[in-house]
This record gives C-alpha cells, sequence and structure tokens, in this order.
C-alpha cells in the first residue's frame, strides 16, 4: 500500500474565495471519507463514498461544501465562498470493500487557513 | 447522539511508566469501538479495536477492553517508550453505520 495522499498539504486563502482539495486513495480501495478536525478536537466525519456514489453526508457538510469521486478514484472537495470558520485540517480516509469502517487508512491531510 | 469523551490531556510521563487513558462512550446498541493514533506529521493510525462487549484489542504493547457495563474503552500500555509520544483517539461506529465519531484526543509525550 503505498498510502493515503492528498493535495496540498497546506492552503492559506482569503474569505470569500473557492479551494479545492484532492485525496488519492490507496490502489482498489472503493470507500473514501472525508472527515474535518478543528484544532485540539478528534475527526467530524463530512461525507462518504463507495466507488463514485457519495452514500452519506453529514449535516455539517453546508451546500458551500462538495464533493466528488467521479470515476471511483480520487475524490476532490471544494468550499465555495470560504469562511473563517473553514478553518480546520482535512483528512480523506479510505478502506476496502469488506473491512469498511473497520479498517480505515487515514491521509496527512490539507491545512486550510482562511484570513 | 452517538459520542466519545476521552481523559483530559495532555499527559506527560518518563519512559516505562504505565500508561493509562480513559475512554467512555455514549452510543444506542452495540458499537464497535477503536483506538487510533496521530504521530507527529503523520496520518492516523488505527491502533487496535474491539467489535463485540469483553473484546480485547491488543497490539504494539497496547490493549483495551470492551466493557459494556461501564460503556468504557480504557487504552493501557504497561511500559510506555518514547517513541510512543503521539496523539491517540478513541472512536466508535454504530452498528451498520459507516462513520466514526472521535473523542477529542489525549496528547501523550514520554521523556526518557
Amino acid at each position: 500500500d503505498t498510502g493515503v495522499s492528498q493535495n496540498p498539504r497546506h492552503k492559506i486563502t482569503k474569505r470569500g474565495q473557492n479551494v479545492t482539495f484532492r485525496c488519492d486513495p490507496i490502489s482498489e480501495h472503493n470507500r473514501l471519507y472525508w472527515y474535518r478536525q478543528t484544532l485540539g478536537q478528534g475527526p467530524e466525519f463530512l461525507t462518504y463514498f463507495q466507488n463514485e456514489a457519495q452514500l452519506e453526508k453529514s449535516r455539517l457538510l453546508s451546500d458551500r461544501f462538495s464533493a466528488e469521486r467521479p470515476k471511483g478514484s480520487f475524490s476532490t472537495l471544494e468550499i465555495q465562498r470560504t469562511e473563517q470558520g473553514d478553518s480546520a485540517m482535512y483528512l480523506c480516509a479510505s478502506s476496502r470493500n469488506g473491512q469498511g469502517i473497520e479498517k480505515l487508512f487515514f491521509g496527512s491531510g490539507t491545512q486550510l487557513s482562511v484570513l | 447522539g452517538d459520542s466519545v469523551t476521552q481523559m483530559e490531556g495532555p499527559v506527560t510521563l518518563s519512559e516505562e511508566a504505565f500508561l493509562t487513558i480513559n475512554c467512555t462512550y455514549t452510543a444506542t446498541g452495540y458499537p464497535s469501538l477503536f483506538w487510533y493514533v496521530q504521530y507527529p506529521g503523520e496520518g492516523l493510525q488505527l491502533l487496535l479495536k474491539a467489535t463485540k462487549a469483553d473484546d480485547k484489542g491488543s497490539n504494539k504493547g497496547f490493549e483495551a477492553t470492551y466493557r459494556k457495563e461501564t460503556t468504557s474503552f480504557h487504552l493501557e500500555k504497561g511500559s510506555v517508550q518514547v517513541s510512543d509520544s503521539a496523539v491517540y483517539f478513541c472512536a466508535l461506529s454504530s452498528q451498520g453505520a459507516q462513520k466514526l465519531v472521535f473523542g477529542q484526543g489525549t496528547r501523550l509525550t514520554i521523556n526518557p
């Protein structure tokens, strides 16, 4: 396993701008998850995909947030009209179909700072 | 809703000390329980898990026992090393759910 890759590692943006993050899961992992982690807190679930289908979204995922996984491989998370409250670490994780939530492999995250 | 509460940190210990990090949970039914660890500069890694009551998860000298009667999943290690310095997260997933609910994390520092 080469690991879950997230890009960029850091993103600084001004309030009101749009940002997009990318996640490349471990090859052949068909489940992909997005979490958000604020300073001093544990990760919070945002959404997950099985292949290209987005099967669950948290109420934390406001309509400014959209996630896609068009070909069932990499995924993107876009935040439109960023707000200072969006500043957080955005984590991606993947798992094999047979393991699901039982064993997630996390990336190192994208740290977003909204000025 | 489901929730996880961890002992407040940070925790600082000397090498070879005994470690306990407390974790209690609130959930309906029979959740699966996990401990994840985050080493500096790295992503979260699964440390151990238990999927039913009285199960004991273990890995790298760490252990945790699923106690339904006390709704707890405390993490223990008999003799910690400097390399165990990290942030530890307790988490649960409810039956059939495809998401983890995490505690707030406990930062552990081991001094030589």
